[in-house]
């Protein structure tokens, strides 16, 4: 059931530099689209997640681009920061299932100083 | 406010044994689900559950079952250990209900080894 995919599955960016992770999904029934940020030995943890209402939601130096016709979303990373080094991953989900989300494969990010 | 605990945070097993996970939700949060986290498979979604029901299961075998409780801990038990089932388990708590989408919060998840 391979709903999501995710790319590249790694990445080596210079401090400074724009990381780009996209997603992309087929259940058009998705409607909450959020990355989720994991360091090593930790649980994921929510980083920024759009709905379809938007096309593009900034926080700082993260932010989302939603193309719904094309059923892609994608993180972008200004400025990257060695501290970003991580793994993200996108979990696409729809309203009638709140606690389950379908993870991509994950996107392995190292930012070298 | 303290965040979801896992417990054990690591643990070894051998094949044929069982073992039960406990995860504690942070404290008002009623949704509670697991997932399953290896290095071939990614982050899998077990179960969730809401108010003592199972609301949502995935595509596991009948030797993953879980359970919820009235104070919204959670547990979840694997029978008949497979080699296979090594990976670690998280427990992600969220403070929505039916129909309400937002962010789950993660524990620091428990470390199954099966040998």
């Amino acid at each position: 059931q391979q709903q999501v995919k995710q790319s590249p599955q790694s990445l080596i960016v210079q401090k400074g530099g724009i990381s780009i992770i996209n997603c992309a999904y087929e259940n058009t029934a998705f409607d909450y689209f959020p990355w989720y940020q994991q360091f090593p030995g930790k649980g994921p943890a929510l980083l920024i997640a759009i709905r379809p209402d938007v096309s593009e939601k900034k926080e700082g130096r993260f932010t989302i681009s939603f193309n719904k016709s094309a059923k892609q979303f994608s993180l972008h990373i200004m400025d990257s920061q060695p501290g970003d080094s991580a793994t993200y991953f996108c979990a696409p989900t729809g309203s009638s299932n709140t606690g389950k989300l379908i993870f991509g494969q994950g996107t392995t990010l190292q930012v070298k100083p | 406010k303290a965040g979801v605990t896992q417990t054990p945070r690591y643990l070894i097993k051998t094949r044929g044994q069982q073992v039960t996970l406990s995860c504690s939700p942070i404290s008002g949060h009623r949704s509670v689900s697991w997932y399953q986290q290896t290095p071939g498979q990614g982050l899998q979604f077990l179960f969730e559950y809401f108010s003592e029901t199972q609301r949502n299961k995935g595509n596991f075998p009948g030797r993953f079952s879980g359970r919820q409780f009235s104070n919204s801990r959670s547990e979840m038990n694997v029978s008949t250990l497979e080699l296979g089932d090594s990976a670690l388990y998280l427990c992600a708590s969220s403070l929505e209900g039916r129909g309400e989408i937002g962010e789950l919060f993660f524990g620091e998840g428990s470390r199954l080894t099966v040998l």
